[in-house]
């Protein structure tokens, strides 16, 4: 099974500052198509999890542009630009190139 | 708007069965794999299963190969998993959802106990 390693576990961040939010995969996330299936989810307290970015780096329809990924084959990256506070929540990485599919296992970003 | 409502969760005791089903609106149905996605209690998210967009394939996570079998109606547009033998291990908030494409439903809670 692909590993999905998230860092850090926990983040606290003022309102205004930026956030950084690794994940890293045990083998590469390109799949057959040459796409790369790695997704980055925001699960706000007492909520469904909601899909930000797919892709990579595909921002979801309603999604701000303070959000970005990056990253290729193993190794990426969420950033928010400018903290706000309807960003709290745990954040994580979702591989959907191989079966079984694998999640990270979360970044909690509060408020400092 | 994407809309995807589970249901048929509770409690359940060990071993016994229970069908989870959830009703899909406002996309196409017939054209999305789906997932069945579950998170236990204050832990993390874990895939359990995908069905393709025609329910020719399937695909489970090793620990309920066997136990649960996901399906789906497209003409009802409405996925279901059956979930048999249920262990407390399986205690969690099931979530159907589109994986690749987006969209989550609002999850449903099992919980096996005696």
């Amino acid at each position: 099974d692909v590993v999905m390693t998230q860092t850090p576990v926990s983040l606290s961040v003022a309102i205004g500052q930026p956030a950084s939010i690794s994940c890293k995969s045990s083998q590469s996330l390109v799949g057959t198509s040459g796409k790369t299936y790695l997704n980055w989810l925001l699960q706000r307290p007492g909520q469904s999890p909601k899909r930000l970015i797919y892709l990579v780096s595909k921002l979801d329809s309603g999604i701000p542009d303070r959000f970005s990924g990056s990253g290729s084959e193993t190794d990426f990256t969420l950033k928010i630009s400018r903290v706000e506070a309807d960003d709290l929540g745990v954040y994580y990485c979702l591989q959907g190139t191989h079966f079984p599919y694998t999640f990270g296992a979360g970044t909690k970003l509060e408020l400092k | 708007e994407v809309q995807l409502v589970e249901s048929g969760g509770g409690l359940v005791q060990p071993g016994r069965s229970m069908k989870l089903s959830c009703a899909a609106s406002g996309f196409t149905f017939n054209n999305y794999d789906m997932a069945w996605v579950c998170q236990a209690p204050k832990k993390g998210l874990e895939w359990v299963a995908t069905i393709s967009y025609d329910g020719s394939s399937t695909y489970y996570r090793d620990s309920v190969k066997g136990r649960f079998t996901i399906s789906r109606d497209n003409a009802k547009s409405t996925l279901y998993l059956q979930m048999d033998s249920l262990r407390s291990e399986d205690t969690a908030t099931y979530y159907c959802a589109r994986l690749r494409v987006g969209g989550w439903g609002q999850g449903v809670m099992v919980t096996v106990s005696s």
